[in-house]
């Protein structure tokens, strides 16, 4: 399996809503990235696992929560969203240490009305 | 991370060769040159990386120059399907595994 699978596809939420985003990866890889995706613009990377442990959050709002219960799977928490937040959310995974590169996911279309 | 500077767009005939520069004159001696390229409403895909010598793989060739400030991503017969957006991003994994994309070249194959 050489996929990073990210669902839903679409989703869209109230700014009272929770939801969540669900990433997975069976490679074995032992990092893992969300990056946020605005139209015509290059993905911005939100936060970092490197061996399922916060390594790098980029400054983003509390609204956005991650977690990553094992090695394969990486969540990403919804909460009291801004219709800014409207994006292309990705996943992606690779080996930690250099020289790997990463595999992303189609990304989730989220639209916040 | 160095910074990189690749032209915004560039057009390619189909069958023949893409040639996408990129400038990175601040990058240091453990630093790779990574490229990847990104079509309309899919994620990112990876093509190629390198730190000095030129590398092939089947997508892509990475030509370094000696000095390492600048490098050129070569697609040998472009096809309409690598119309995409191609980003060269320059790291090294020790400032942690980031990898941070810039406005990349907007590659686009015409028949």
């Amino acid at each position: 399996d050489t996929e990073v699978t990210q669902t839903p596809k679409h989703l869209v939420m109230g700014m009272t809503n929770k939801k969540s985003l669900k990433c997975e990866q069976h490679m074995g890889h032992r990092a893992m990235y969300w990056y946020k995706q605005k139209a015509k613009k290059p993905p911005e990377l939100m936060f970092v696992y490197s061996y399922e442990k916060l390594s790098i959050n980029e400054s983003v709002p509390s609204r956005f929560s991650p977690e990553c219960p094992n090695s394969s799977l990486l969540n990403l928490h919804l909460h009291a969203l801004q219709p800014e937040d409207s994006a292309l959310y990705l996943c992606a995974s690779s080996q930690v240490g250099q020289g790997s590169g990463y595999t992303f996911g189609s990304g989730t279309r989220l639209t916040v009305v | 991370d160095a910074k990189t500077t690749q032209p915004p767009s560039m057009d390619c005939a189909e069958g023949r060769a893409a040639n996408l520069p990129c400038n990175h004159s601040t990058i240091s001696g453990n630093e790779y040159v990574y490229w990847y390229r990104q079509i309309h409403s899919q994620g990112p895909q990876y093509i190629i990386h390198g730190l000095k010598n030129n590398e092939t793989n089947e997508m892509a060739s990475l030509i370094i120059t000696e000095d390492r400030k600048s490098s050129t991503l070569i697609l040998p017969h472009a096809t309409l399907r690598d119309t995409a957006v191609y980003y060269c991003i320059v790291r090294f994994w020790e400032y942690g595994n980031k990898l941070v994309f810039g406005a990349g070249t907007i590659l686009r194959v015409k028949s």
